[in-house]
């Protein structure tokens, strides 16, 4: 399978708790998106990387999240200090620059904070 | 910014044709897409069209844009209860970078349900 996969696919974690999760986007694609989908909502961008730049992040993205994407290959999402609002579905994405700039979804990681 | 709207629900019978329509604001985005997503799943590319393009036929789906009135719909022909989904449309924005594109932006999606 050479899709865009994620890690874990579930996570339950004690609000407070730091999570983890990691995406390995499609292997020529120099382009990484995170997005978070929360129920009964379309995916909302997070953040961005083009090889291991990041590019851009989006309000969204508050100080308790990093994302790091270290050799330009797989990224990992952390959020510290969870809190019951960052429940939701986070999916990762990747493209290739090309004429139709199409992205790639992974199955997504969802979270739930207790 | 680029905003999204799309219908909530759509509800037809087996064999029937679904028509999944889509409004945005932003007449920079050069490319419009549709995504399936089933539950508890990412989602999965359906098709794209790029904005100079009036129409654009995949097998029992047609994209039709309407870039005057920003209206972007699919028609999924020959509707089948795998069909049952939710169906985003998103288009692409323009960053600074170097006039490089950025994220997609969503609308909320529209339920597709299919009777038998």
């Amino acid at each position: 399978d050479t899709g865009v996969s994620q890690n874990p696919r579930h996570k339950i974690t004690k609000r407070g708790q730091n999570v983890t999760f990691r995406c390995d986007p499609i292997s020529e694609h120099n382009r990484l998106y995170w997005y978070r989908q929360t129920l009964g909502q379309g995916p909302e961008f997070l953040t961005y990387f083009q090889n291991e730049a990041q590019l851009e992040k989006s309000r969204l993205l508050s100080d308790r999240f990093s994302a790091e994407r270290p050799k330009g290959s797989f990224s990992t999402l952390e959020i510290q200090r969870t809190e019951q609002g960052d429940s939701a579905m986070y999916l990762c994405a990747s493209r290739q620059t090309s004429s139709t700039d199409t992205q790639y979804f992974g199955p997504g990681t969802r979270l739930t904070v207790l | 910014g680029e905003d999204v709207e799309q219908s909530l629900f759509l509800s037809v019978r087996e064999g029937d044709s679904s028509v999944i329509n889509c409004t945005y604001t932003d007449s920079s985005s050069t490319y419009l897409y549709w995504y399936k997503q089933e539950p508890g799943a990412g989602l999965q590319l359906l098709t794209y069209i790029f904005s100079n393009m009036d129409m654009k036929q995949d097998q029992r789906l047609t994209v039709l844009l309407n870039k005057k009135d920003k209206h972007l719909s699919l028609r999924i022909a020959d509707t089948q209860t795998g069909d049952s989904a939710i169906y985003f449309c998103a288009g692409n924005t323009f960053m600074n970078y170097g006039g490089s594109q950025g994220n997609l932006i969503f609308g909320k999606g529209t339920k597709l349900s299919v009777k038998p």
